[in-house]
């Protein structure tokens, strides 16, 4: 079955750093576009970045566009965000989620890591 | 800049229908879709391309669409549907996804 399971989250001061991971599993990973989405505490959804199949097309929210760096390993079928100076706000649990090009959007999420940027 | 728009709650007794609406821009150009989220749960996806349901996901739950709103409803509402319920779609460029700002269901 499909699985998505996130990791490297954790406490970090602002200005710090974390590498974000998401392992998949149960379906042919380089064929799906991903995604990171995020939730700040007791908030909604942000979505934060996009990763093309094949990893040559990117976008990023503006809120951290400069600082996080999406990328995948298709050999290792695993996801990854790069998260450099962090502040307070990016504050949230991260998911990544998978899409196909079938306009089916994001059928898969995985359950979470939870970053935490605080001194 | 493309927002999505959701009233912040809705509240609906067991049985009755729940509708709940979703307005921007961005819907005249992209497809919506709508998410249910559980206290401590991944969001879980209920519609895509405006009104298609995935499989699994039971036939209570419908949307539609038309012009700068989109409608997500919930007919026979039971108890467990109580949940947060988030839009999304993309901007008229397809570069940056949307989620609206989220509607919590109680069911009364």
């Amino acid at each position: 079955q499909v699985q998505l399971v996130e990791s490297g989250g954790g406490l970090v001061k602002p200005g710090g750093s974390l590498r974000l991971s998401c392992a998949a599993s149960g379906f042919t990973f380089s064929d799906y576009y991903m995604s990171w989405i995020r939730q700040a505490p007791g908030k909604g959804l942000e979505w934060v970045s996009y990763i093309s199949s094949s990893g040559n097309i990117i976008y990023y929210a503006d809120s951290v566009k400069g600082r996080f760096t999406i990328s995948r390993d298709n050999a290792k079928n695993t996801l990854f965000l790069q998260t450099n100076s962090l502040r307070a706000e990016d504050t949230a649990v991260y998911y990544c989620a998978r899409g196909y090009y079938d306009s089916s959007g994001f059928n898969y999420w995985g359950q979470g890591t939870l970053v935490t940027v605080s001194s | 800049s493309y927002e999505l728009t959701q009233p912040p709650s809705v509240s609906v007794s067991p049985g009755q229908t729940a509708k709940i609406t979703c307005s921007g821009d961005a819907l005249t150009k992209q497809y919506g879709y709508w998410f249910q989220q559980k206290p401590g749960q991944a969001p879980v996806q209920l519609i895509y391309k405006d009104n298609e349901r995935p499989s699994g996901i039971p036939e209570r739950f419908s949307a539609s669409s038309s012009g700068t709103t989109g409608t997500l409803t919930i007919s026979g509402v039971q108890a467990e549907d109580e949940a947060d319920y988030y839009c999304q779609s993309a901007d008229i460029s397809g570069t940056h996804w949307l989620f609206g700002g989220g509607t919590k269901l109680t069911v009364l």
